[in-house]
């Protein structure tokens, strides 16, 4: 099955910063990733996605990129605001299911 | 409804006991996810429906674990026998046709917090 690597777990900025969260997943049939953002003691919510045909996705500031040959995806926080602290999540849909494979997660913290 | 919306929000159990938890999913997404997570850790899948098909089951750690979908709607998580290993948030979540596979969002609920003492 798939298998979804996320790196760091944690990660501090100064506000103002740039932030980059790196995936890795392992099968080659993967066809959608998604990116979720959870607050504390909240629901997981998508923020970004892209899907396995597209290298890379914007929106305001936050970004995707994708390769395909390599099997990694990246998310890509621009100009970080106090607001961004969360934990970030990457998923992975292997070709031959229908199920989200997370990664472990990222503990963002923007610091004033 | 607006949302996927689990019941109850919180829980507290014997251990022994058995709990069920629902969940009732945006209204026209036929699938329909379980997902678990432990405090401070990621979500880890537990079982998937969609529509008519058998569901995926593969995730379920244990035989204690089971869910069921009536109707193609609402459907209930049951633990049995619970153990204290079992206190995690067990999260719904819902998506239209086909759910991610052809790259739909899937969008979760506010979860149910399970506490085993």
């Amino acid at each position: 099955g798939e298998n979804v690597e996320q790196h760091p777990s944690t990660l501090s900025v100064q506000e103002g910063d740039s932030a980059v969260i790196k995936c890795t997943y392992s099968d080659s049939a993967s066809n959608y990733f998604p990116w979720y953002k959870q607050e504390l003691g909240k629901r997981p919510q998508l923020i970004i996605d892209i899907r396995s045909n597209v290298g890379e996705k914007k929106d305001q500031r936050i970004a995707v990129t994708l390769n395909k040959t390599a099997k990694h995806f990246s998310l890509h926080i621009t100009e970080t605001q106090p607001e961004d602290s969360a934990v970030y999540f990457c998923a992975a849909v292997g070709g031959g299911g229908n199920k989200l494979t997370f990664g472990t997660g990222t503990q963002l913290k923007v610091e004033l | 409804g607006a949302g996927v919306s689990q019941s109850p929000s919180n829980k507290v159990t014997e251990k022994g006991k058995d709990v069920e938890l629902r969940c009732d999913p945006i209204s026209g997404h036929t699938a329909l996810y379980w997902y678990r997570q432990s405090l401070g850790q990621g979500l880890e899948f537990l079982i998937y429906f969609q529509g008519n098909s058998a569901p995926d089951k593969s995730g379920l750690p244990s035989d204690r674990f089971s869910a069921e979908r009536t109707g193609g709607s609402v459907s209930t998580l049951t633990i049995q026998r619970t153990q204290q290993e079992d206190s995690a948030v067990y999260l719904c979540a819902s998506s239209p046709h086909q759910g991610a596979k052809i790259g739909n969002t899937i969008y979760f609920g506010e979860g149910s917090w399970l506490t085993v003492v």
